[in-house]
């Protein structure tokens, strides 16, 4: 199993501009989740989906949108880039309420 | 948002010794779990605890959550250089390890 991955793995971004982060997991989990890491903070959710077809917001969801349509992708979704979405986006997978499994990162850089 | 109160932001501590770091909320979480997380890496599961009261030991690394649900902490005892790193603690209002809410992290140094 490769796990948990993310691309792409570094990427710059102008304002204003769209991009899509993608994440995939081969463990068949019907939980996933993203989280954004800023300097000297944890982790923060993005959004989640507890199976294909259903999403929700979490803690800091505005100016991302998702959707899941597949249970092995989760794609996030930058409509028009702002220097503040500068950050390190990380993907997470779970099986039932089980620990969540993360992915290496993308590192986004919004000027 | 709300974060969870991690503390020490920091330690600075010779190979060997043992270390202690936990983990406050003002509100009760039902699930508490510790991560660590390398350079350049995404956070890794370290202990996963589900009940209050329960102390958990991986190895070298021992976890309690608390009894009144709105604190927890980890022990790793006779430090190593591996040990390096940053650790989080990440609680969820919910019974299971979902829509988590982390701490500030705890960077560890260790001293040859």
């Amino acid at each position: 199993n490769a796990g948990v991955t993310q691309t792409p793995k570094f990427q710059v971004l102008k304002t204003g501009q769209s991009m899509t982060l993608q994440c995939a997991q081969d463990m068949n989990h019907e939980y996933m989740s993203w989280y954004r890491q800023d300097p000297g903070m944890g982790l923060r959710l993005i959004h989640y989906s507890v199976g294909a077809g259903i999403t929700d917001q979490g803690e800091v969801p505005n100016g991302y949108n998702v959707s899941r349509s597949t249970t092995e992708d989760f794609p996030l979704r930058l409509l028009s880039a702002a220097p503040s979405q500068t950050s390190v986006y990380f993907c997470a997978s779970s099986s039932g309420r089980r620990e969540q499994y993360f992915g290496p990162g993308t590192r986004l850089t919004v000027t | 948002g709300q974060q969870l109160n991690q503390s020490p932001q920091s330690m600075f501590i010779q190979e060997g010794e043992d270390v202690s770091m936990n983990c406050t909320s003002s509100s009760i979480f039902n699930t508490w779990l510790w991560y660590k997380q390398d350079p350049g890496e995404g956070p890794v599961l370290l202990i996963a605890l589900y009940k209050a009261g329960e102390l958990t030991s991986n190895g070298r690394l021992t976890a309690q959550f608390g009894i009144t649900r709105k604190d927890s902490f980890l022990n790793i005892s006779a430090s190593i250089p591996s040990d390096v790193g940053i650790y989080f603690c990440a609680g969820s209002r919910i019974q299971g390890a979902q829509k988590l809410v982390f701490g500030q992290g705890t960077r560890l140094t260790i001293n040859p």
